[in-house]
């Protein structure tokens, strides 16, 4: 098991409401990556916090929005879901993979999201 | 733009057997290539991953891959396969320098048989 927790486990929303999921990364790590994952697909990227800055964004519209806080925990914020929005979203932590060096994310399992 | 293909939807093996998860990419430049496996409602888990040096990379649970530039490829595999195993495995690249968006493959799903 890694350090990244998510909550909640899962979710379910009807369309055009907002929903706010959150990550705990794992201690000493400085970056968060948010990936959606829709039934048989691989992870697609959605964005990357680092120290608090947005540092990457994959393409998805403007409603998917988030955050880092101090700490290096994260929310992804979605408004207006929509039907395809139905997803597991990955959240995975790292530590400073803007220094050059790489170093492999730790996911958390998870939040299934359905929207009605 | 970057790229993965998996080309194997479901790779099926017996236990004992080797196995070999198919892995080509396409990237400007130099990559940066990964394993991970998910199991059933968790999260992915890093096996291996490729920067530089030796094209050969050994990784957790007695995986390994090979990193074939001239055939951009990344195959995965292991000796001999145990029916815990089975799980779905992603490919996954990057460039190295400039963005740091990996692209991940569509996963293969491996069925390893007792």
């Amino acid at each position: 098991e890694t350090g990244v927790t998510q909550s909640p486990t899962h979710l379910i929303k009807t369309r055009g409401q907002q929903v706010t999921l959150r990550c705990s990364s794992q201690s000493g790590h400085n970056t968060v990556s948010w990936y959606q994952q829709a039934l048989g697909q691989g992870p697609q990227f959605i964005f990357q916090y680092y120290r608090e800055e947005e540092n990457g964004r994959g393409n998805f519209p403007p409603r998917f929005s988030g955050l880092q806080f101090p700490n290096y925990s994260s929310e992804l914020n979605v408004n207006a879901l929509e039907l395809d929005d139905s997803a597991l979203y990955l959240c995975a932590s790292s530590l400073d993979l803007t220094s050059g060096t790489y170093n492999e994310q730790f996911f958390g399992p998870g939040t299934r999201l359905t929207v009605l | 733009a970057q790229s993965v293909a998996q080309p194997e939807d479901q790779v099926n093996v017996a236990e004992g057997n080797p196995l070999t998860v198919k892995c080509t990419y396409s990237v400007s430049g130099n990559p940066y290539l990964f394993w991970y496996v998910q199991y059933p409602n968790r999260g992915l888990q890093f096996l291996l991953k490729y920067i530089t040096g030796d094209n050969l990379v050994k990784g957790s649970y007695g995986f390994e891959a090979e990193f074939n530039k001239s055939q951009t490829s990344f195959h995965l595999k292991k000796p001999s396969a145990l029916v815990s195993d089975s799980a779905l495995y992603f490919c996954a690249v990057r460039q190295t320098g400039g963005s740091y968006i990996p692209t991940f493959g569509r996963g293969t799903s491996l069925i390893v048989h007792p």
